[in-house]
């Protein structure tokens, strides 16, 4: 059973315009949610984080919204860039747990079209 | 940049073949991991350590041994590679809840 999920495998947007990339979680022991971005042949990257203490989480252009009760969250990235085009993948880790070994969904492709 | 380095970072290898990857890091972390990325799927942790000679299993070790005799250098072993075996291998490093992975290693198992 897959404790993570990115249901869209993929998303293109329109450079300037918002792009919305999705997570849903089942395991209610998460409380630390990550994104990573990843480009071809490079290793991931960490992008921005947020505590189940929070509701969003804000760092320049990239916002993440999380939703508790719905188990959901989502990462904002307004306005998109054609550099933002890569694949992003959401990650989460257990309450008191290492973040090191977070649990990690399939990615999502971005692409960003000029 | 976490001063991360993974060796080789390509290698073709045959069935039954042993294999060792290397991961090194120059800033003296202690939280060190080994993860494999197949393609449409996440990150899936294999092997990690909190410190020298002190490791542990991840959701999929099968198959795969480590070793950490020093801080820097964390070593992921395939003892006879399998065809299921081929992908792309990630080492990474944890600093407070952030990780830091290294540039990967494709390996292929004919």
């Amino acid at each position: 059973d897959q404790q993570v999920k990115q249901n869209s495998p993929s998303l293109s947007v329109q450079e300037g315009r918002i792009s919305i990339l999705n997570c849903d979680y089942t395991n209610s022991m998460f409380d630390y949610f990550l994104w990573y971005k990843k480009y071809p042949a490079e290793g991931p990257t960490f992008l921005i984080s947020i505590s189940s203490i929070k509701d969003k989480n804000e760092d320049g252009r990239f916002t993440v919204f999380l939703n508790k009760s719905a188990k959901h969250l989502s990462l904002h990235i307004v306005p998109s860039q054609p550099g933002d085009s890569a694949v992003y993948f959401c990650a989460a880790s257990a309450k008191g747990g290492d973040a090191g070994k977070s649990t990690f969904g399939d990615g999502t492709t971005l692409t960003v079209k000029p | 940049d976490a001063g991360i380095t993974q060796s080789p970072r390509h290698k073709v290898t045959e069935t039954g073949t042993p294999v060792t990857l290397r991961c090194h890091q120059t800033e003296n972390h202690r939280y060190m991991y080994w993860y494999r990325q197949d393609p449409g799927h996440g990150l899936r942790l294999i092997h990690y350590s909190y410190g020298v000679k002190d490791t542990d299993k991840g959701e999929v070790s099968d198959g795969y041994s480590v070793s950490r005799s020093k801080t820097e250098d964390f070593l992921l072993t395939l003892e006879s590679a399998t065809s299921s075996q081929t992908s792309v291998y990630f080492c990474a490093i944890s600093v407070y809840n952030e990780q830091f992975f290294g540039p990967g290693t494709r390996l292929t198992v004919l």
